[in-house]
């Protein structure tokens, strides 16, 4: 059983406009989370992340919004460009654990 | 700095066979991480090290071996590979923190 998933298999949007990706986690105990993109051959790389003591952090144009009592995170990318064009998973770690649950990711098109 | 590395970047195996995939990181991080990625599934842990001279298992550890002699390598083994490994899979690091850093990746296709 997914304990973090994603879903929206894929996503597209007009450029300039507001993607939103969207994850949901089943377990209580994760407490901090992250967003990664991938480009097509290359490794994941981090994006944003979130403490559970926060439910919204913001870092250019991207913004990670988390509703803990809902177990649902989302990723807000304002405006979008077609260079965002990638897949996007979000994870999830907590306890005593650094160990992190990826979603299945979410491929996102950003059409120019 | 080159920050991780893997090797191969792509391999073709016959069933049965066995392959290292190595990994080395120049950041001096604690913890290495093995991942597979496959469609629809996201990125499962194999196996993972804390620190230098332990390994735990992750998600989906059989029929894969880990080893961890020294900060920077950590190779992962097939000792008899079967299609089901055909798979792309991303070596990872961490220096006592949730951020992971990845490698580029190994495509691997068991036949």
């Amino acid at each position: 059983d997914q304990q973090v998933k994603q879903n929206s298999p894929s996503l597209s949007v007009q450029e300039g406009r507001i993607s939103i990706l969207n994850c949901d986690y089943t377990n209580s105990m994760f407490d901090y989370f992250l967003w990664y993109k991938k480009y097509p051959a290359e490794g994941p790389t981090f994006l944003i992340s979130i403490s559970s003591i926060k439910d919204k952090n913001e870092d250019g144009r991207f913004t990670v919004f988390l509703n803990k009592s809902a177990k649902h995170l989302s990723l807000h990318i304002v405006p979008s460009q077609p260079g965002d064009s990638a897949v996007y998973f979000c994870a999830a770690a907590g306890g005593s654990s650094y160990k992190l649950i990826f979603g299945s990711g979410t491929r996102l098109l950003v059409r120019p | 700095t080159a920050g991780i590395t893997q090797a191969p970047t792509s391999q073709i195996l016959a069933a049965g066979r066995s392959m290292t995939l190595r990994c080395t990181q120049d950041m001096r991080h604690n913890a290495m991480y093995w991942y597979r990625q496959d469609l629809g599934l996201g990125l499962r842990l194999i196996h993972y090290s804390n620190t230098a001279g332990t390994t735990g298992k992750g998600e989906v550890p059989d029929g894969y071996s880990v080893s961890r002699a020294n900060t920077d390598d950590f190779p992962l083994t097939l000792a008899s590979a079967v299609p089901s490994q055909t798979s792309v899979y991303f070596c990872a690091s961490s220096d006592s923190g949730y951020e992971q850093f990845f490698g580029p990746g190994t495509r691997l296709t068991v036949l």
